[in-house]
């Protein structure tokens, strides 16, 4: 069984570029959330998708997007780049089945600079 | 969802007990407490959860007391390897609730040294 896998570990762009970051989902899961994490804060979460629709948002502009795709493997987008988005960026995984816990899996990260 | 408190940092030598202490005064009744420990440039990783009492794994122990106002994780003699931020969650659990959508505060830093 093969954990949380993320895509590009580290990554620099500049202001007002665009960039895709990929997660792989742990096998079997169908929920993935992804967090952001500025240096020395807790990780802030950005939306959560389930079963490739959106299921909950955080406090981000439109201009962070995401996508889950058929085999729960996902994507977020973040347009028009600004400096405060230099951060870690998080994906967790979990598998949702009804019940009143459903503990996440995280992915290592992948940095994200803007300059 | 309910705001929670934790020390900043605490620290520790090899071998000792560690008790890293949090509060959420304005938990609700469906919320759950959640403990993650966060290593440097990783991913947090799923410690501990409970609602009441006290519960026990085979790395840590929760103790909540009965009002649930606070709760209490346990770390039993702490290593080197123990050195890590952890994180108190409060939340409910479940898919429309608040249990996916994790609300981390800044967590307290663990030192710990020979």
């Amino acid at each position: 069984e093969t954990g949380v896998t993320q895509s590009p570990t580290h990554l620099i762009k500049t202001r007002g570029q665009q960039v895709t970051l990929r997660c792989s989902s742990q096998s079997g899961h169908n929920t993935v959330s992804w967090y952001q994490q500025a240096l020395g804060q807790g990780p802030q979460f950005i939306f959560q998708y389930y079963r490739e629709e959106e299921n909950g948002r955080g406090n981000f502009p439109p201009r962070f997007s995401g996508l889950q795709f058929p085999n729960y493997s996902s994507e977020l987008n973040v347009n028009a780049l600004e400096l405060d988005d230099s951060a870690l960026y998080l994906c967790a995984s979990s598998l949702w089945q009804g019940s009143s816990y459903n503990e996440q899996f995280f992915g290592p990260g992948t940095r994200l600079t803007v300059l | 969802l309910a705001k929670t408190t934790q020390p900043i940092s605490m620290d520790s030598y090899e071998g000792q007990e560690v008790n890293i202490t949090c509060s959420h005064n304005n938990i609700a009744t469906n919320d759950y407490i959640t403990w993650y420990q966060q290593f440097p440039s990783q991913g947090p990783r799923f410690i501990i959860q409970g609602y009441k009492t006290k519960v026990t794994n085979e790395v840590a122990s929760l103790f909540i007391p009965a009002d649930r106002k606070s709760s209490t994780l346990s770390l039993p003699r702490v290593s080197l390897s123990d050195t890590a931020v952890y994180y108190c969650l409060v939340g409910e659990g479940g898919l429309t609730g608040g249990g996916n959508k994790l609300t981390f505060g800044t967590g307290t830093q663990l030192k710990v040294e020979l």
